[in-house]
């Protein structure tokens, strides 16, 4: 079966460092995307792996282990405005499957 | 600059009445998805096209039907919308579906669907 976990919630304060972990098990493995989506509008990409190891994208960083099915995403400098749901999603044959998403509070 | 444009962003209708949403974009891309997503929950594939060719999830309900005119174009017909259909359905474009690419998908911002 087809399946991504990643946690329901997690809250950091201001400037902190977060980090979103995804565990999946998928039919074929093309690529993993993280993408933030704010309440109410469209998801947006954020970060893209398909080999192992840690791509860097300013403030996010996204880690990649294909062998264990997992990955994290990495979001450093934490501001107001990264409160937001975190989607990991993983493009198996020409489809992606997404997790429910990491809903990402940052307090002051 | 909108590159995928979903309308209307909210959308009203009545228990068995059947409702189109549309999706179109600019980018020329090969592919388009039909996601359904309710709160909280994971974006669920409905189907997508590969320029002409329609490809269905298995578990999506006859209910739900799409069509693509031209590249420019996609819709999602709701013939009979029921209750737990009231969601956020977004449309998504990728250039193709082929390995060893670094292509996301561009959402739209999606259309609210409400049923009284």
């Amino acid at each position: 079966g087809q399946n991504i976990d990643q946690p329901t919630e997690m809250t950091a304060t201001e400037g902190a460092i977060v980090q979103i972990n995804c565990t999946y098990q998928t039919s074929g493995f093309n690529g993993l995307f993280w993408y933030q989506q704010h309440a109410g509008e469209a998801p947006t990409f954020l970060s893209y792996n398909v080999l192992d190891g840690l791509e860097e994208k300013g403030r996010f960083s996204s880690f990649l282990s294909r062998s264990k099915g997992y990955s994290y995403l990495l979001l450093k400098e934490l501001q107001m405005k990264d409160s937001a749901s975190y989607l990991c999603a993983v493009r198996g044959w020409g489809k992606f499957q997404f997790g429910a998403g990491t809903q990402v509070v940052v307090t002051p | 600059d909108a590159m995928v444009i979903q309308n209307p962003r909210y959308q009203v209708t009545q228990f068995g009445k059947p409702v189109t949403l549309s999706c179109s974009q600019t980018l020329n891309h090969n592919v388009m998805y039909w996601y359904q997503q309710k709160s909280s929950q994971a974006p669920k594939l409905l189907f997508h096209y590969y320029d002409k060719d329609f490809n269905n999830e298995a578990d999506t309900p006859d209910n739900f039907q799409s069509r693509r005119p031209n590249t420019s174009f996609c819709f999602l017909d709701i013939r009979s919308p029921g209750l737990g259909d009231a969601a956020m359905y977004l449309c998504a474009t990728s250039k193709a579906l082929g390995i060893h690419e670094n292509q996301p998908q561009h959402f739209g911002d999606g259309t609210r669907l409400s049923i009284l």
